[in-house]
């Protein structure tokens, strides 16, 4: 059964880089798939941020791409986001995903000082 | 950027039929836009429901249904369950690796 698990800080500071990890079990991450990034600001739609495959390529969100960083890591299973120069509109559930039939259960990060 | 349009909200009567629809500004949304359809629960990731226009998932169940209606995506719930009451979303591909969410439907089972 394939699990995919946020993790990183909940708060984080106006400029700072919010930093992310996704942990996959139950799937191989160099399978040929996809691995996605999704945010969900508090009392609003799903905002896909982008994705990455296991070789390094990424596709990001044209409004977020000056600021995105996607990333794999093969020997841990797990894959990767940085978002850099954060202000308060970056606060969201920030979800992982096997683009796009698995979830993760998301995680929420708050952007203050 | 493209923007994905869909109903902000429609009720449904318990065991009666609704459709949701998906559209693009860029024109009319095809199968090369792989569209997928999601529901998300009060509090709840995302599950995603279709795939490819009207593939379903293994734990989709067989009342919803995916299709091209003119020229938007379609879902269509058959037989509307009092669970079925959710939040959904399309997502819709575009060249380049560019993805894009619908602004989303809230369904009502009432």
């Amino acid at each position: 059964q394939v699990q995919l698990q946020e993790s990183g800080p909940g708060l984080v500071k106006p400029s700072d880089t919010l930093s992310l990890t996704c942990a996959v079990s139950g799937y191989s991450i160099s399978s040929n798939r996809w691995w996605g990034w999704i945010r969900q600001p508090p009392g609003k739609g799903l905002e896909w941020i982008g994705y990455v495959y296991y070789s390094g390529i990424t596709y990001y969100n044209p409004s977020l791409k000056s600021r995105v960083t996607m990333s794999v890591d093969t020997s841990k299973n797990e894959f990767s986001l940085k978002l850099s120069s954060v202000t308060a509109e970056d606060t969201a559930v920030y979800y992982c995903a096997r683009h796009m039939d698995v979830w993760g259960k998301g995680t929420t990060v708050t952007v203050s000082s | 950027q493209a923007v994905v349009t869909q109903e902000p909200s429609l009720t449904v009567s318990p065991g009666g039929t609704v459709t949701l629809t998906c559209g693009s500004s860029t024109g009319a949304v095809t199968s090369g836009h792989y569209p997928f359809w999601f529901q998300q629960k009060a509090g709840q990731a995302p599950r995603t429901l279709i795939y490819d226009t009207g593939n379903r998932h293994s734990w989709t169940p067989a009342r919803f249904s995916g299709s091209l209606l003119g020229d938007k995506a379609a879902l269509t719930l058959s037989g509307a369950q009092p669970e079925d009451e959710a939040e959904y979303y399309c997502l819709l591909s575009y060249s380049g690796g560019l993805h894009v969410f619908g602004t989303g439907t809230k369904v009502t089972v009432l």
